[in-house]
């Protein structure tokens, strides 16, 4: 079965730039989207079809995507910053969808 | 403005079912699937499976086939899921989420653009 690989966990310090990969096999071949999740709350997405942000998300939040890897990279961190960040696809010959392990983001 | 609001914490002993509801508001509810997601403590997100509001048509995960059951009231707006057989594993956090579909011009794609609360489902004897 399909699988997306997230690192657990990225530290950085505030002000620095967090780098968060989705490894999967033909990743290029599927729209990767990208959801923060704070403690006790529910996700929001903060990046959707690899690169588009909804309206409302920061410019220092942004998605790329090269070979098997989706890279989620967020500027100037700060302390709200620190959350959960989960990668997800959908698969369209199955109309399923899939989320990577999820990486916990740590401001020093 | 899109709302979902789902029903309360629920606690339940091994072996029992659960129904964990999802009320949506500020848009039109047969416009956009509904899927459930959970997330056991200390764990990721695991997607379990969609119902289609306009015709009642669901896609389960393949690990909840056997016991998950996906219904909508299209006269007030609610969908709902239904876990039996619970085991001590399937003490989690439910979410419903909307399913917005993104059209790129040669492709298109889904992602999720609005979620609920959460429902704590605890399993315990």
């Amino acid at each position: 079965s399909y699988v997306l690989t997230q690192p657990p966990s990225v530290s950085v310090a505030p002000g620095e730039t967090a780098t968060i990969t989705c490894g999967g096999d033909d990743i290029g071949s599927k729209s990767v989207h990208w959801y923060q999740q704070r403690p006790g709350q529910a996700p929001v997405v903060v990046v959707y079809d690899d690169s588009d942000r909804p309206s409302g998300i920061p410019e220092r939040i942004s998605g790329s995507k090269s070979g098997n890897t989706a890279t989620l990279t967020i500027t100037r961190v700060e302390a709200g910053d620190e959350a959960a960040y989960y990668c997800q696809v959908w698969d369209a010959t199955s109309d399923h969808d899939l989320f990577g392990g999820g990486t916990k983001l740590t401001v020093l | 403005q899109v709302h979902l609001v789902q029903s309360g914490a629920e606690v339940k002993k091994p072996g029992a079912s659960v129904k964990v509801s999802c009320r949506t508001s500020g848009y039109t509810f047969s416009d956009h699937f509904i899927y459930w997601v959970r997330q056991a403590p200390g764990q990721g997100l695991e997607w379990m499976g969609w119902i289609n509001p306009k015709s009642g048509g669901t896609n389960f995960a393949q690990k909840f086939q056997d016991r998950v059951t996906m219904t909508r009231d299209t006269s007030i707006n609610t969908a709902s899921m239904d876990l039996s057989n619970l085991g001590i594993d399937d003490t989690a956090v439910y979410y419903c989420a909307r399913r917005k579909r993104h059209d790129a011009g040669h492709y298109y794609t889904y992602y999720f653009d609005h979620w609920g609360q959460g429902t704590q489902v605890s399993v315990t004897s």
